[in-house]
């Protein structure tokens, strides 16, 4: 079955660029029926939608992050990933990566499967 | 704006039922949403794509204890026969001109 595993630095300096990636396995990212999220979660708040990506490149962000973000997607490797420039103490959160229904193709335009996150963390 | 508004909190004792609710803003009754369901310490897991008209389709291996349904702008999700490890964190999630949004989430405790 399919499924989504994150990876990259548990920590990073404030000021400082976070880079994840999120590696699909047991399916492939260039399915026209999704797209692929980023989530984040502070610890003990609740769930924050980063961005989204379509398997051609194409991107929504979300408005309160989207000068700082930046999605891409390597389906050679059948992988996408975040950065996120100029991070603070606010970042700090579990991200997720996510499997975004295509509403097109699916008739459900939300997340139907999760990685199992990974904590980050923004100190110096 | 689209926004989901839930209840920070919900109680009920175990083998009882529980009906949890996510409320759209005004203008939006017609959306549908999903559910998710968070345990402590783990990653959230797809439970239900809900309709407007309480039509639902749940996720593989989600249990027959868990239904939706819908009134309005609000839609719900009923939990019946309650295990202890319902107890998690559970959260809304709707979508529309390329943005996702989820709800606060509500924090179920099984007495």
């Amino acid at each position: 079955q399919l499924q989504l595993q994150e990876s990259g630095p548990g920590l990073v300096k404030p000021s400082e660029t976070l880079t994840l990636t999120c590696t699909v396995s047991g399916g492939s990212i260039s399915s026209n029926n999704y797209y692929w999220g980023w989530i984040r979660q502070p610890p003990g708040k609740g769930l924050e939608w980063i961005g989204t990506i379509y398997y051609t490149g194409t991107t929504n962000y979300n408005p309160s992050l989207k000068s700082r973000v930046t999605i891409s997607v390597d389906t050679s490797k059948n992988r996408f990933s975040l950065k996120l420039t100029s991070v603070t103490a606010a970042d700090t959160a579990v991200y997720y990566c996510a499997r975004e229904g295509n509403i097109a193709a699916t008739g459900t335009g939300a997340f139907d499967i999760w990685g199992q996150g990974t904590m980050v963390t923004v100190s110096s | 704006q689209l926004v989901l508004t839930q209840s920070p909190s919900a109680s009920a004792s175990l083998g009882a039922s529980v009906k949890l609710t996510c409320t759209l803003s005004s203008g939006h009754s017609s959306y549908a949403i999903v559910w998710h369901q968070q345990q402590p310490e783990k990653g959230p897991r797809y439970l239900m794509k809900l309709n407007s008209d309480g039509s639902h389709s749940k996720g593989d291996g989600i249990p027959d204890r868990f239904s939706g349904s819908s009134s309005g702008a609000e839609r719900y999700l009923t939990i019946s026969s309650l295990q202890s490890e319902d107890e998690a964190d559970y959260y809304c999630q709707t979508w529309g001109s390329g943005i996702q949004v989820f709800g606060g989430g509500t924090k179920l405790t099984v007495l």
